[in-house]
């Protein structure tokens, strides 16, 4: 089946990048999204990229998609101390009667005074 | 303007005490979904409804049911709360057709006593 796979925890002084990446396995992925979660809060789209897409910048934002690879990057810059929060990364096929999404466990990004 | 409402915030059952959580959302939006997340994990689905069929994902317990009774509204019923079941109950929209963005309210987080 689907996996999606991040590393648990980040830590970025303010005013540095963000890098939070994202390994997946699913080779019919068509859509690969970034949420963001705030503490108690429900997931907000960030961001998304087609999968016939290299990069896509969206102002601080930028992913970077390696399909041969199955990498996915968010590139924040000019981090703040209000990007801290869980970023999860996610996929979904093509087919299917709905978008199904496969999350991956989520990266806790700390931004450090 | 809160486009996917979720009703109560905070929940508090006892255990084997039946519970219902709500949402409702203002798209208009073909497609409900309902994801269980615990703690430091990723969303898990436990099904969605597209218009008014119901999809069932094949490892949802039995004990968590649904319904939805017209396009605004979709219900998460727990039969039965183990304390396995404490956790944030997310609920979700997308409209099929038009794009790949599913729009998550705020969550309910359940305590099972």
């Amino acid at each position: 089946g689907e996996d999606v796979e991040q590393s648990l925890f980040l830590s970025v002084r303010e005013g540095d990048s963000s890098v939070i990446n994202c390994t997946y396995t699913d080779s019919s992925s068509t859509y690969l999204y970034w949420y963001k979660q705030e503490p108690g809060a429900g997931l907000q789209l960030l961001t998304y990229i087609f999968s016939n897409m290299d990069m896509k910048q969206d102002q601080r934002l930028t992913v970077l998609l390696n399909k041969k690879d199955k990498h996915l990057s968010l590139r924040i810059a000019d981090t703040q101390t209000g990007d801290s929060a869980i970023y999860f990364c996610a996929e979904s096929p093509l087919s299917g009667s709905a978008r199904q999404l496969t999350f991956g466990s989520g990266t806790q990004l700390t931004v450090l005074p | 303007d809160a486009m996917v409402i979720q009703n109560p915030r905070y929940q508090v059952t006892q255990f084997g005490k039946p519970v219902t959580l709500s949402c409702s959302q203002t798209l208009n939006h073909n497609v409900m979904y309902w994801y269980q997340q615990k703690s430091s994990q990723a969303p898990k689905l436990l099904f969605h409804y597209y218009d008014k069929d119901f999809n069932n994902e094949a490892d949802t317990p039995d004990n968590f049911q649904s319904r939805r009774p017209n396009t605004s509204f979709c219900f998460l019923d727990i039969r039965s709360p183990g304390l396995g079941d404490a956790a944030m109950y997310l609920c979700a929209t997308s409209r099929y057709t038009s794009g790949n963005e599913q729009f998550f309210g705020p969550g309910t987080r359940l305590t099972v006593l």
